[in-house]
Parts: structure tokens; C-alpha cells; sequence
């Protein structure tokens, strides 16, 4: 298996311009997790989706993120505008919908996206 | 609220010493635990959980973590470290959902 994939591995940009990352879960896993690393605040869980299905946006920084799944195999995060401390380095992670059984992992995750906002 | 909380964001051990990181929690009910690595420039991998059963859980690379419910505690141990080792260390609960809460982290220094 590929594992979580993630596009672009870097992303340099100026402020305003909109950025779109992307991920590609593990085949079968049904849940998609979006986080976010910087120093200053650690990993944030920013939105999740259940089946394609948003479950929890909560963590969604304000109206210039959005999060979409159009199908079971992609999503993509989008930011616009986007400003300089947007920069982070973002992760995508995926599921399976057994949590300690079977599949011993609870979350598998992508390498990530270094994205920095000039 | 489940949360967890590693106290220390830096351990430094000499090749060859046994190492700790350090990993409390605050949960109603029990909880299910968890301790990931990660390396530079690369997403997180899991290395251990705690779901039911014996407190002390063994993992991937030779780590184990002793589960502590008096003491409210999961700390990640190893009994020889090697300077692979050296990494940035998640601690993560379960917070229902198939969610997890992450820890702040703790970068492990192994010198040699």
C-alpha cells in the first residue's frame, strides 16, 4: 500500500493568492483527518470527514480555509486568501473504521505539505 | 474534555541509556492511549497504543509504555537508546469518533 499521499510536498506562495493542498487516503480507509504543525501551536486538528461526510470543522481557523471530499480517494484544503501566518507544515491522515482492532493504527499519517506564504 | 500533556518539550539521554518521555492524561472514563514519532520532514508514525489489558504495552523499534491509572500516566520508555531515537514524540488520546487529541510533543536527543 502507498500509504497517504500528499501534493504538493512544498508550496511557496505570496500573500492573497489561493493555495490548494491535496491528499489521497489509504484505499478503504473511510475517515480523513486535515491537521496543521507549526511551533507556536503544536498539531491542531483542523476538520474530519466520515465517508466523505464533514464531521467536525470545528478546529477550521476562520472562512478562508475550506475542506472538501468529493469522493473517496481525494480531498483537498484550500486557503484564500491566504496570509503569512497561514505557514505551517499540513498534514492529511486517514482510517479505517476500527479503532485497536484489525488495523493497528488509528490514524495513518501523509508527509505532509511545508507551505510558506510570503 | 479527554487532553494529554507532556510536560517536557526537550529530553536529552546518552546512546545506550534507558529514556523516558513523559505523558499524563485527563480523561472521564477510560482511556485509549497512544504515542507516535516523528522524524524530519516526515508525517507521523505510530508507534504503540494502550486500549484494554496489560499496563505494559510494548510497540514498534524496541519502545514500550507502562499505563498508570492511579498515577494517570502512559510514559514512552525504551531500555537502550540509540541515536536513530532522536525525534519528535506525540502522545494522542482518543476522543471519540475515531479522533485523536495530540500532546505538544517532546523532541528526544540521543548523544552519542
Amino acid at each position: 500500500d502507498a500509504g497517504v499521499i500528499q501534493s504538493p510536498r512544498h508550496e511557496v506562495t505570496e500573500m492573497g493568492q489561493e493555495v490548494t493542498l491535496r491528499c489521497k487516503p489509504i484505499s478503504g480507509h473511510d475517515y480523513l483527518f486535515w491537521y496543521r504543525q507549526t511551533m507556536m501551536r503544536g498539531l491542531e486538528l483542523l476538520i474530519y470527514f466520515n465517508n466523505n461526510v464533514p464531521i467536525d470543522d470545528s478546529g477550521m481557523p476562520e472562512d478562508r480555509f475550506s475542506a472538501k471530499m468529493p469522493n473517496a480517494s481525494f480531498s483537498t484544503l484550500k486557503i484564500q486568501p491566504s496570509e503569512p501566518r497561514d505557514s505551517a507544515v499540513y498534514f492529511c491522515a486517514s482510517s479505517s473504521n476500527e479503532l485497536g482492532t484489525g488495523d493497528n493504527q488509528p490514524q495513518h499519517f501523509g508527509d505532509g505539505t511545508r507551505l510558506s506564504i510570503l | 474534555a479527554q487532553s494529554v500533556a507532556q510536560p517536557e518539550d526537550q529530553v536529552n539521554v546518552a546512546e545506550g541509556n534507558p529514556l523516558t518521555v513523559k505523558c499524563t492524561y485527563s480523561v472521564s472514563g477510560n482511556p485509549y492511549l497512544f504515542w507516535y514519532v516523528q522524524y524530519p520532514n516526515r508525517g507521523l508514525q505510530f508507534l504503540l497504543k494502550y486500549i484494554t489489558g496489560d499496563n505494559l504495552v510494548k510497540g514498534s523499534y524496541g519502545f514500550e509504555a507502562e499505563f498508570n491509572k492511579s498515577q494517570t500516566s502512559f510514559h514512552l520508555k525504551k531500555p537502550s537508546a540509540l541515536v536513530s531515537d532522536s525525534a519528535l514524540y506525540f502522545c494522542a488520546i482518543y476522543t471519540g469518533r475515531r479522533a485523536l487529541t495530540f500532546g505538544s510533543g517532546t523532541r528526544l536527543q540521543v548523544q552519542p
